[in-house]
């Protein structure tokens, strides 16, 4: 596509539950990583994606977390028994000059 | 890891006006570029500069490598720069952008 897709856009989910959120790239891009970031911070680093490589994990907070990529394309991250400290703003880019989708706003309630 | 800090935390500015936002990294690295986030949030790629000076238009932008720190010029500000103004370093070739904190620019007009 012509931009970095994000889905949902808003997200809104009960302590406990699991969520999936979906990073559609750049069309060729094989670059893909993911940030969050909480009201009124910066950006922190949770995974990266090269092609065929293994992922770069160091990010991820805990093992509540975890992501893949299929086919060197679209990313699901995946966060386990939600809570409310996993609220905030995440974000995508694709290609090493980091074109950054408009994100996915998770609430945990 | 490397630290990343950025400053000031905050600027408010009238329409016209100039600027320079600093940036200081603690060691050396491979990849710095600066990113604008507008009010909704959307995140820009402004400049890939790890070492040397570009401008585009009335942003420039020159990184000190041996000495650490890179600095982003407003010049004539405009409403339309409002928002915040992040530096992100990678210390080497193939890893994750690490965010500063970011500079939030007001313009009034």
């Amino acid at each position: 596509g012509a931009g970095v897709s994000q889905s949902p856009s808003n997200k809104v989910t009960e302590k406990g539950k699991d969520v999936e959120l979906r990073c559609d790239p750049i069309s060729g891009h094989t670059a893909l990583y993911w940030y969050r970031q909480s009201l009124g911070q910066g950006l922190e680093f949770l995974i990266y994606f090269q092609g065929n490589s293994a992922p770069d994990k160091s990010g991820l907070p805990s093992d509540r977390f975890s992501a893949e990529r299929t086919g060197g394309s679209v990313s699901t991250l995946t966060i386990q028994r939600t809570q409310q400290e996993d609220s905030a703003v995440y974000l995508c880019a694709s290609s090493y000059g980091y074109t950054f989708g408009s994100g996915t706003r998770l609430t945990v309630v | 890891g490397i630290q990343v800090e950025q400053s000031p935390p905050d600027l408010i500015l009238q329409e016209g006006a100039n600027s320079t936002l600093r940036c200081n990294f603690s060691d050396s690295v491979n990849n710095l570029q600066w990113f604008h986030q507008n009010p909704w949030g959307q995140l820009i790629n402004l400049f890939y500069i790890p070492s040397g000076t570009k401008q585009n238009g009335r942003l420039s932008a020159t990184t000190v490598a041996t000495e650490r720190y890179s600095l982003l010029y407003i010049s004539s500000s405009q409403t339309t720069d409002s928002g915040v103004y992040f530096c992100a370093v990678a210390p080497q070739a193939g890893t994750a952008l690490i965010f500063g904190k970011g500079t939030t620019l007001s313009v009034s007009s």
